[in-house]
């Protein structure tokens, strides 16, 4: 079965770090990009980073650029994102995808208190 | 960034009838080599999004074949024919010609 599964994700404060992980399985990993979608409380849903298949090419939106770095270890199955200088306004449930979104994990909860 | 526009905002429809989602960007989505990258996601209550169409028209595996996209350029359509109990949630469209990748503010279906 093709999945993806989320972890890393909960409460920290304001000015914190946090690391998400994303395991995948049924699928060759390697072969595909792979990206951070996140959903903040009753919102809608926005792309924050991406990155391609070997790890060389990273692409994050603007809110997000120098805080947060997006990685994957291919021989693990993994995605990583590597949250810096949280901010409230990153509180939102963190979703990895596959490609254009063919595949989401279940999510992970990132809660920053001010 | 390429703004998504999405109508309505709220579809309250009756079991069995049809539905239909706008979505307009702010730009083309034709991409260079020659493909449209506009998707269709569904989130039900409680759960992840499930992409349900992606270039346009094409229907990813599993999706009901009620489910239809049409669409060119900047204008596009999300179409069901017939909408079921299970149709209830939140409908986005997604552009992934550009980056960042964009979502519409979503359309919320109700059954009446």
């Amino acid at each position: 079965e093709v999945q993806l599964v989320e972890s890393g994700g909960g409460l920290v404060q304001r000015g914190g770090s946090l690391r998400l992980s994303c395991t995948a399985s049924g699928f060759t990993f390697s072969n595909y990009w792979l990206g951070w979608v996140r959903q903040a409380p009753g919102k809608g849903l926005e792309w924050v980073a991406k990155i391609n298949q070997d790890g060389s090419e990273e692409y994050y939106v603007d809110s997000v650029k120098g805080r947060f770095t997006i990685s994957r270890d291919n021989a693990k199955n993994s995605l990583y994102l590597q949250m810096e200088s949280l901010r409230a306004e990153d509180t939102a449930m963190f979703y990895c995808a596959r490609g254009g979104g063919a595949i989401w994990g279940q999510g992970t909860l990132v809660t920053v208190s001010s | 960034d390429v703004v998504m526009t999405q109508s309505p905002l709220s579809l309250p429809v009756t079991l069995g009838q049809p539905a239909s989602i706008s979505c307009r960007s702010s730009q083309s989505l034709l991409y260079s080599d020659g493909n449209t990258y506009l998707n269709w996601f569904q989130q039900r209550p409680g759960q992840s999004p499930r992409r349900l169409i992606y270039k346009v028209s094409d229907r990813d595996s599993g999706v009901p074949d009620r489910f239809s996209g049409s669409g060119s350029g900047t204008d596009f359509t999300l179409k069901i024919s017939r909408v079921e109990a299970e149709d209830v949630g939140v409908y986005y469209c997604m552009q992934a010609t550009q980056w960042p990748h964009t979502f519409g503010q979503g359309t919320k279906l109700e059954i009446k």
